[in-house]
């Protein structure tokens, strides 16, 4: 009974390499959710996917930053050259329904920019 | 912008103690969510309360609602050192997501 699945766990990358995360939904669960945390704040909606759609992506920066759900496999969170700025945790969190009920995260993915 | 705040932003408290967290708001909701989150950990869901709803317990938590004062209050009786966390609320907003606010940093001391 795997819950929300992110990987990796932890990142380091210097500036200007990409980052690619990972989130496999909990089974059953069609919604993914991105959020960005940073230290000791709260945690900040980048985007919403249902598989092969982007549903809302208000809250995810105009560059740099994508996000897809393939038919198959997981989301993918993409951030290319990345900056310090984009040191933080990223989490991915799902739901199975559209009525913004309950969510389900995954424990996170750390990433450092160097 | 932020839809839910937390208040206070820390609270530290003995074990035993009851611990009261308080949410304010800004626009109607249809609901509203208190999580949390273990320090490096992913956030964990605690209780939805429903906007006609203007009370719900589960276990050691109690939740309040009042939708004319947009407010909600999270209390946890008898804490106990495993209780240490930072506490959120959330509230849906735009297409079928959830706003956080900044949390209630949680300390119990044993």
């Amino acid at each position: 009974n795997a819950g929300v699945m992110q990987n990796p766990r932890h990142l380091v990358r210097r500036r200007g390499q990409e980052a690619r995360l990972r989130c496999s939904p909990m089974k059953g669960h069609s919604h993914v959710y991105w959020y960005r945390q940073l230290p000791e704040e709260g945690l900040k909606f980048m985007v919403y996917l249902q598989k092969e759609n982007i549903i809302d992506e208000s809250g995810m920066p105009k560059e740099r930053f994508s996000a897809e759900f393939p038919k198959e496999g997981p989301s993918i969170l993409r951030i290319q050259q990345v900056v310090r700025g984009d040191s933080a945790a990223y989490f991915c969190a799902s739901g199975k329904r559209e009525d913004t009920g309950e969510l389900f995260f995954g424990e996170g993915s750390r990433l450092t920019v160097l | 912008s932020q839809q839910g705040e937390e208040d206070p932003q820390a609270l530290s408290i003995q074990e035993g103690e009851n611990a009261t967290m308080n949410c304010s708001y800004k626009t109607s909701i249809n609901n509203l969510q208190w999580y949390r989150q273990n320090s490096g950990r992913g956030l964990v869901h605690l209780i939805l309360i429903r906007s006609n709803e203007r009370e719900k317990h589960s276990g050691r938590l109690r939740v309040t609602l009042d939708t004319s004062k947009k407010s909600s209050s999270l209390l946890i009786t008898a804490s106990r050192a495993a209780d240490t966390a930072s506490y959120f609320c959330a509230t849906p907003s735009g297409y079928s997501t959830l706003t956080f606010g900044k949390g209630t940093m949680l300390l119990v001391s044993p």
